[in-house]
């Protein structure tokens, strides 16, 4: 069974600019996540969708921000306009259920760098 | 907010050193509870569980107690490998997402 994959594995982009991440969750998996760790930082979470529904984008940091899964299968995340302190790594992950006791399934994720 | 504290790195041992990383949380409720673990240039995956108090997570030697009198949840391994180099992520496992530690960085040298 294919994991959980992540495209590009490195962006480097400048301040201003656009870039548009995809996460391809494992198949079947209705529960697509985006987090981001930052500088080192805490992994933090950014959005939840269930099929191709947003279920909670309580973590994302500002309207510069757009995720979509359309057809409930892949997810992209565009960044626009880029801002410095948007470089991080970004993972996605999938799970078939949700709730407290359901492991998620993770990306190598996209380590984004802001210049 | 659900919350997880996690000891600081980074953390450098020698093989066969005994290895724990501290790692305690806040929560309403009983949130399961789980070490993540990411390797030099591959994605987080998922190291051990525990689902309720007083259960023990444990794979690939190392273990992790769930004690919800000290609403902990440290890692420990008896003997480390230069292999168990990596980065531990300790988190809490909410209803829509899962909260984690800053992370620990260790480095195990022969």
């Amino acid at each position: 069974e294919a994991g959980v994959t992540q495209f590009p594995s490195h962006s480097v982009i400048e301040k201003g600019q656009t870039v548009t991440l995809r996460c391809d969750p494992i198949s079947g998996h209705d529960n697509l996540y985006w987090y981001r760790r930052v500088m080192g930082k805490e992994i933090k979470f950014l959005l939840h969708f269930v099929k191709e529904s947003k279920q909670d984008e309580s973590g994302m940091p500002n309207n510069r921000f757009l995720a979509e899964r359309t057809g409930g299968t892949y997810s992209t995340l565009k960044v626009q306009p880029a801002e410095l302190e948007d470089s991080g790594v970004y993972f996605c992950a999938s799970s078939q259920d949700r709730g407290r006791s359901y492991e998620q399934y993770f990306g190598p994720g996209t380590r984004l760098t802001v210049t | 907010g659900d919350s997880v504290t996690q000891m600081e790195g980074p953390v450098t041992l020698s093989e066969e050193a005994f290895l724990t990383i501290n790692c305690t949380y806040t929560a309403t409720g009983y949130p399961s509870l789980f070490w993540y673990v990411q390797y030099p240039g591959e994605g987080l995956q998922l190291l051990l569980k525990a689902t309720k108090a007083d259960d023990k997570g444990s794979n690939k030697g190392f273990e992790a107690t769930y004690r919800k009198e000290t609403t902990s949840f440290h890692l420990e391994k008896g003997s480390v490998q230069v292999s168990d180099s990596a980065v531990y992520f300790c988190a809490l496992g909410g209803s829509n997402d899962m909260r984690f530690g800053a992370g620990t960085r260790l480095t195990v040298k022969p």
